[in-house]
C-alpha cells in the first residue's frame, strides 16, 4: 500500500511565523504535490514537483514555497504565515499518469 | 466558470437506493478521469478511474462521455458506509489533477 505521511495532523501558529509542513512518501513516486482544501472551494494546487530539486507553481502559489531535496520528501513553507492561510493542507504523490495518493492532511490554524 | 463542476448536494437517499452523480468538465483536452471519495475530515481516496468504455467495480459504475464532456458515477444498493463526499477529478497532463468541489451523499437507514 502507498504510504504518504504528513508530519502533523494539527498545527497552530502565529501570524508572521515561518511554518514548515513536511511530507514523506515510501513508494518511490516521481511526482509530489501540495494542495489546500477550503469549504466550497475544493482542492487547490499550491505547488508540485516531478523530480528532485524540480518544482512548478500550481494555481495558488502566492505566500508559499517548497523544497524537494530528496525524492521521498516534499516540504511546504509558509514564509510569513497569515490568517488567510488557515486551511487543511494535503500532500499527495504519484507516478506519472497515475492517480494521486494523499496523506492524512494537516489542519493548520494561523492566529 | 470552474473547470470541473459538480452538484454539491447533499443527496439524501435510503439504504438500498440507486443514486447517480454527474460531473462536467470544460477542457476538451482532458486526458484522464477519476472519482475520489472523501470522508468527513479525512483525505481523498481513489474510488475508481473512469474509462471511455465505462467501467464497473462492484456496486459502482463510472461512465465517460467525451463528446458532451461529462462523467457519471452510479451507486447501486446504497449502504450507510457510502455516506461521503464524492470528488470528480480530471487530469490535464501527467502531473496535474483538477478537482471538483464534490457531491455530498447521505445514506439514511
Amino acid at each position: 500500500d502507498v504510504k504518504v505521511t504528513q508530519s502533523s495532523r494539527y498545527l497552530v501558529k502565529r501570524t508572521g511565523e515561518k511554518v514548515f509542513l513536511e511530507c514523506v512518501q515510501d513508494m518511490d513516486h516521481e511526482n509530489m504535490f501540495w494542495y489546500r482544501q477550503d469549504p466550497g472551494l475544493g482542492l487547490r494546487l499550491i505547488y508540485f514537483s516531478y523530480d528532485v530539486k524540480m518544482k512548478e507553481k500550481g494555481d495558488i502559489p502566492e505566500g508559499y514555497s517548497v523544497s524537494r531535496e530528496k525524492k521521498e520528501r516534499f516540504s511546504l513553507i509558509l514564509e510569513s504565515a497569515s490568517t488567510n492561510q488557515t486551511s487543511m493542507y494535503l500532500c499527495a504523490s504519484s507516478s506519472p499518469n497515475q492517480p494521486q495518493h494523499f496523506g492524512d492532511g494537516t489542519r493548520l490554524s494561523i492566529l | 466558470r470552474k473547470e470541473v463542476e459538480q452538484d454539491p448536494g447533499p443527496f439524501n437517499v435510503p439504504e438500498g437506493a440507486t443514486v447517480a452523480f454527474n460531473c462536467t468538465y470544460s477542457n476538451s483536452a482532458s486526458q484522464s478521469f477519476f472519482w475520489y471519495r472523501q470522508d468527513c475530515r479525512k483525505e481523498p481516496k481513489l474510488l475508481m478511474s473512469v474509462y471511455s468504455s465505462g467501467n464497473e467495480d462492484g456496486r459502482f459504475t463510472a461512465q465517460l462521455n467525451r463528446a458532451s464532456q461529462y462523467i457519471s458515477l452510479l451507486i447501486r444498493d446504497s449502504k450507510l458506509s457510502d455516506s461521503a463526499t464524492y470528488l470528480c477529478v480530471v487530469s490535464r497532463s501527467s502531473y496535474k489533477l483538477i478537482f471538483g468541489s464534490g457531491t455530498r451523499l447521505l445514506v439514511r437507514p
